[in-house]
């Protein structure tokens, strides 16, 4: 069975750094054409696609935050990590990190995201 | 990159059948494959349309997916509708290294 599970925290202040782990199970991430991408939707908003790792270990950012962004990720502890530097409040959104799979790039399992809020 | 537009919102009445559309703003909708997420209020997202018109298992056949070329755009259709479809439904596609959602479309079963 695969799981993903988002966790970080759920408050930060402008500017600052924020750091968010997905942890994975059921699958490895090596395992040729899998990859893991973060997607975030603001509060009553659009869902954006944010960044994947690819099994290869390969890395692709949107282009429009591409400078802000950037993922890694722990193989010994299955895990994908996504820096976000200088948040501001207009980052506040519900981050959910997905399993993706194949070269049309399937999204087949989701995590259940975790809220962030951007606030002084 | 493109864009993809879909309706902000559609309404049927359980039983009867819906259609989404989701229209591609460059390039043939044909390139790359498009598929459709549901997301439930207070929930993730899900997927119940891959490659265009691929089921994952266990989502049930009143959902299809299509393409039509003439328009550039997906569509997906909901037959039989029932009162646990409502949810938004976004269709979502990729050009180079870039996944591309479209803004979702809020369906409602009344």
């Amino acid at each position: 069975q695969v799981t993903l599970r988002e966790s970080g925290p759920a408050l930060v202040k402008p500017t600052q750094t924020l750091t968010l782990t997905c942890t994975f199970s059921g699958f490895s991430l090596s395992t040729s054409g899998m990859s893991v991408s973060w997607i975030r939707q603001p509060p009553g908003k659009a869902l954006e696609w944010l960044a994947r790792i690819n099994w290869n270990y390969n890395k692709y950012y949107n282009t429009s935050l591409k400078a802000r962004l950037t993922i890694s990720e722990d193989t010994s502890e299955n895990q994908v990590i996504l820096t976000m530097t200088n948040m501001d409040p207009v980052d506040t959104a519900t981050y959910f990190c997905a399993r993706v799979r194949g070269s049309s790039y399937v999204f087949d399992s989701w995590g259940q995201g975790t809220l962030v809020t951007v606030s002084s | 990159n493109f864009m993809l537009t879909q309706p902000h919102s559609v309404s049927e009445s359980p039983g009867k059948t819906v259609t989404i559309s989701c229209t591609r703003s460059s390039g043939s909708i044909v390139s790359n494959y498009v598929q459709w997420h549901q997301q439930r209020p207070g929930s993730a997202p899900t997927t119940v349309i891959y490659e265009d018109n691929q089921r994952p298992s266990g989502v049930p056949d009143r959902f299809s997916g299509s393409i039509d070329t003439s328009s550039n755009s997906a569509s997906l259709t909901i037959s039989g509708l029932k009162t646990e479809d409502e949810a938004d439904y976004y269709c979502q596609s990729y050009d180079s290294n870039n996944q591309i959602f479209g803004g979702g479309t809020k369906l409602t079963v009344l």
